[in-house]
Order: structure tokens, then sequence, then C-alpha cells
């Protein structure tokens, strides 16, 4: 099962772009890249998921390089409502029926 | 939002009582997770269900019990509560991969 390491917190202020990476080096060849995002109160929620190279949606992208080993979640023009927990996770592909395990979480905090 | 819900919201509980928390979903979907989380340990996978009457157990279920006797609810039963139970519970549900949809979690106190 791969390990994720990211940061504990990260500070940004609001309009920056803001880039959370993560590192997976053992990361299976079958294995996806995953984010989630979580408001305090609140269930976590999905944000992007990718294989390789890069992937855009309306809220994320997400940049993967050649050897998979490490991912980069980039949140454009960031603002306070973006302060939250996020997580990075590398799904389980050994036949577990997409289980997920969640580490402790990049707590990123936009201030005015 | 997916149709999700947890019921309780909230429950308070004497230790050594049996607890079922309910986790409903309207749509349809394949696969159903229940976490708990506690600060300093993030979200932890108790048991997971990949049909129905097909379960399975995740990293900390031990003292726990789940049932699945149709798609729509999955059942989180702690068999005689403890205060390490104390926890803010969440139902998932997925169809496939990993996009995973969460309920609002039920926040359960072991007294």
């Amino acid at each position: 099962l791969a390990k994720t390491t990211q940061p504990i917190s990260m500070d940004s202020y609001e309009g920056q772009e803001v880039n959370i990476t993560c590192s997976h080096n053992n990361i299976a060849t079958n294995d996806y890249i995953t984010w989630y995002q979580q408001f305090p109160s609140q269930g976590p929620r999905f944000i992007i998921q990718g294989y390789k190279t890069k992937v855009t949606n309306e809220v994320a992208s997400l940049f993967i390089p050649a050897d998979r080993k490490s991912s980069t979640l980039s949140l454009p023009r960031v603002s306070l409502s973006d302060t939250a927990v996020y997580y990075c996770l590398v799904g389980d592909s050994g036949g577990s029926n997409y289980k997920l395990t969640f580490g402790k979480g990049t707590l990123l905090t936009v201030n005015p | 939002d997916a149709g999700i819900t947890q019921s309780p919201r909230h429950k308070v509980t004497e230790t050594g009582t049996p607890v079922t928390l309910r986790c409903h979903q309207t749509e349809n979907h394949r696969y159903m997770y229940w976490y708990r989380q506690d600060p300093g340990h993030g979200l932890r996978l108790i048991h997971y269900s990949y049909g129905v009457k097909d379960t399975d157990k995740g990293e900390v279920s031990d003292g726990y019990s789940v049932s699945r006797s149709k798609t729509e609810d999955f059942l989180l039963t702690l068999e005689s509560a403890t205060s390490s139970q104390t926890s803010v519970y969440f139902c998932a549900i997925a169809a496939s991969g990993y996009e995973q949809y969460f309920g609002p979690g039920t926040r359960l106190t072991v007294t």
C-alpha cells in the first residue's frame, strides 16, 4: 500500500496560486492519485484524480511527473473559503474494492 | 450533493450499551464505507461494503460490525460502546473508483 507524505500546513493569501506537493515513492503501476478537501465539521469532498501528466477541472489542476513518485495539486487564485484540509491519497488497487487510506492531510490557511 | 444521509447526527450513550448508526443513500451506488475521524488521526476506515451482504474490514474494525441487507442502507453497530469509540463517524458511497461522496457525519459520545 503506497504511503503519501505531504506538508502538515501551508499559509497563503487571497488571490495567490497555491501548490501542494505530495510524495508517494512506492506508488504501484495501477494506482491512481486522488485529492480530497475537507472543511471543519464536514465530510471530505473529492477534488480531482489523475494517473499521469496533467488533469484540470473547474476547481484545480493536478500535475503528475513521468515517474509518478509525486504529485502537485494546484489551486488558482485562492480565496478565504479555500481554507481547509487537503488530502492526497493513492488508491489501493490490489483488488481491494477501492479502499482509500487518508493521512493527516495539509491544512491550508488562506489569509486576507 | 450526492444523496447520502446519516442518522442520528448526534448521539450520547453510556459505556457498554449497543449503538447502531445508519447510512442511507439514494444513488444506488455499489460501494459504501464507514470511517471514523479523531483529532491527530485523520480519517480511518472501519468497514466497507462492495455489494449487498458483501462486506470487509478496514484498518480499525475491532469493536465494530456492519450489515448491508439492501443497496441503500449500510449499518454500523458498536456491540458494546467504549469511551475510545467517541468520535465522528462518516459514511461514504462510491459508484466505482476512488471518487467517494461523504455524508454529513455522526458525532458519537460515549460516557
